[in-house]
């Protein structure tokens, strides 16, 4: 079946334009995760949904960032006024349970530059 | 000290051999855990969930040793294909579906 996907792949921006990155989850996956990944690093978690509500953001940065899931299956990340340093790799995750663990599957994602 | 620690390595290792990776967990209420894969540029791929019996996927077995808060990942018959980063998981609070992901540990498997 259909994977998750993200789109744009790609995305430059100026700095201190919005941008608006996009996920489509695994029909029928009711968690959905975005993370950030930087060079060298693992991806960092930013968000999760349960249905269509913010279970836990507490690893959105700052003001800036925001999602919606409004739905509860397609998911946008919004920033605003973006900044040179919010330039990574924006992962989308959805995830399904097996044997009572929540094993999630990653979306290939939309790597941001702000210039 | 970090939530999720790994080697970040590299390791080299040559083609038949065994390697094995620890990834030390900060939280011992932690509940999940698990091993992914990430190829350069791709995103992770799930490897395998770590039971707290320990499991084994062909020449992949994981480890969850609760006493020392440590998860390994042992890879027998090293093949040129495993060559990559894997990066461990941990959900250190019970009852949210909040991850943490460690650094990776990058192994090199030389013909």
């Amino acid at each position: 079946g259909a994977g998750v996907s993200q789109t744009p792949s790609n995305k430059v921006t100026e700095k201190g334009k919005y941008v608006e990155l996009r996920c489509d989850p695994i029909s029928g996956h009711t968690a959905l995760y975005w993370y950030r990944q930087s060079l060298g690093q693992g991806p960092e978690f930013l968000i999760y949904f349960q249905g269509t509500g913010a279970a836990d953001d507490s690893g959105l940065p700052n003001d800036r960032f925001f999602a919606v899931r409004p739905e509860g299956s397609v998911s946008t990340l919004k920033i605003q006024r973006t900044e040179r340093g919010d330039s990574a790799m924006y992962l989308c995750a959805s995830s399904l349970e097996v044997a009572g663990l929540y094993e999630q599957y990653f979306g290939p994602g939309t790597r941001l530059t702000v210039t | 000290r970090k939530e999720v620690e790994q080697d970040p390595g590299p390791f080299n290792v040559p083609e038949g051999a065994t390697v094995a990776f620890n990834c030390t967990y900060s939280n011992s209420a932690s509940q999940s855990f698990f091993w992914y894969r990430q190829d350069c540029r791709k995103e992770p791929k799930l490897l395998m969930s770590v039971y707290s019996s320990g499991n084994e996927d062909g020449r992949f077995t994981a480890q969850l040793n609760r006493a020392s808060q440590y998860i390994s990942l042992l890879i027998r018959d090293s093949k040129l294909s495993d060559s990559a980063t894997y990066l461990c998981v941990v959900n250190p609070v019970s009852g949210t579906y909040k991850y943490i992901f460690g650094t990776g540990t990058r192994l090199k498997v030389l013909a």
